[in-house]
């Protein structure tokens, strides 16, 4: 079945560092890509998306593009900030991206220090 | 505007205990979903409405039963509560024709 693996976390890094978060996919069909953004308390925010292959997602700073020969959708940040500190969850949903049925990994919590 | 409301946000049950989760979106959105959230498993769909006056069971629906009451309100009931469905709920609603999906505050449910 179609499923989504990211990169273990915690992830702790200082202030202005670069970020990368991984994120692979296995899906049939052509899905849409997502990272959504999970402050503490808090429910979901969508970060960006993605909808088709090469497609460039890009919001507040984070960047992620879809490959589909690596099947990878990889987040990026080119200088992080403490504010940035939350949980980052990678989705996919299959057929639509004008659906709220999506399969998601299972979250990297990101640590920004001053 | 106040998107989608959680009720309790915060409940601690026995087990064999039934309560029921409440959901409102004042968005007009025509679909809504309810997902768990559990440490290292992401999130995962457990029921969802398409529309008013339909729901469809998702990836975990054992042990839950949902009701559209109205285009407004989703709600979740948990029949005879089980440790196993200690968890962090989260109510979702998506407009017809795109995202993103809304996502609510949560419930933290814990089954003792």
């Amino acid at each position: 079945g179609d499923s989504v693996t990211q990169m273990e976390g915690p992830v702790t890094l200082s202030e202005e560092a670069f970020l990368t978060i991984n994120c692979t996919y296995t899906a049939t069909g052509y899905p849409s890509l997502f990272w959504y953004v999970q402050y503490p308390g808090e429910g979901l925010q969508l970060l960006l998306k993605a909808t088709k292959a090469d497609d460039k997602g890009s919001n507040k700073g984070f960047e992620a593009t879809y490959r589909k020969e690596t099947t990878s959708f990889h987040l990026e940040k080119g200088s992080v900030q403490v504010s940035d500190s939350a949980v980052y969850f990678c989705a996919l949903s299959v057929g639509s991206s004008n659906t709220g049925k999506l399969i998601f990994g299972q979250g990297t919590t990101l640590q920004v220090k001053p | 505007n106040a998107g989608v409301t959680q009720t309790p946000k915060f409940q601690v049950l026995k087990t064999g205990q039934s309560m029921t989760l409440q959901c409102a979106q004042d968005m007009n959105h025509n679909s809504m979903y309810w997902y768990r959230q559990d440490p290292g498993m992401g999130l995962r769909l457990i029921y969802y409405s398409a529309s008013e006056g339909t729901t469809d069971k998702g990836e975990v629906p054992n042990g839950y039963n949902v009701s559209r009451l109205n285009k407004r309100e989703f709600s979740l009931r948990l029949e005879s509560a089980a440790p196993s469905q200690t968890s962090v709920y989260f109510c979702a609603s998506i407009r017809t024709g795109g995202s993103p999906l809304h996502f609510g505050n949560g419930t933290r449910l814990t089954v003792t």
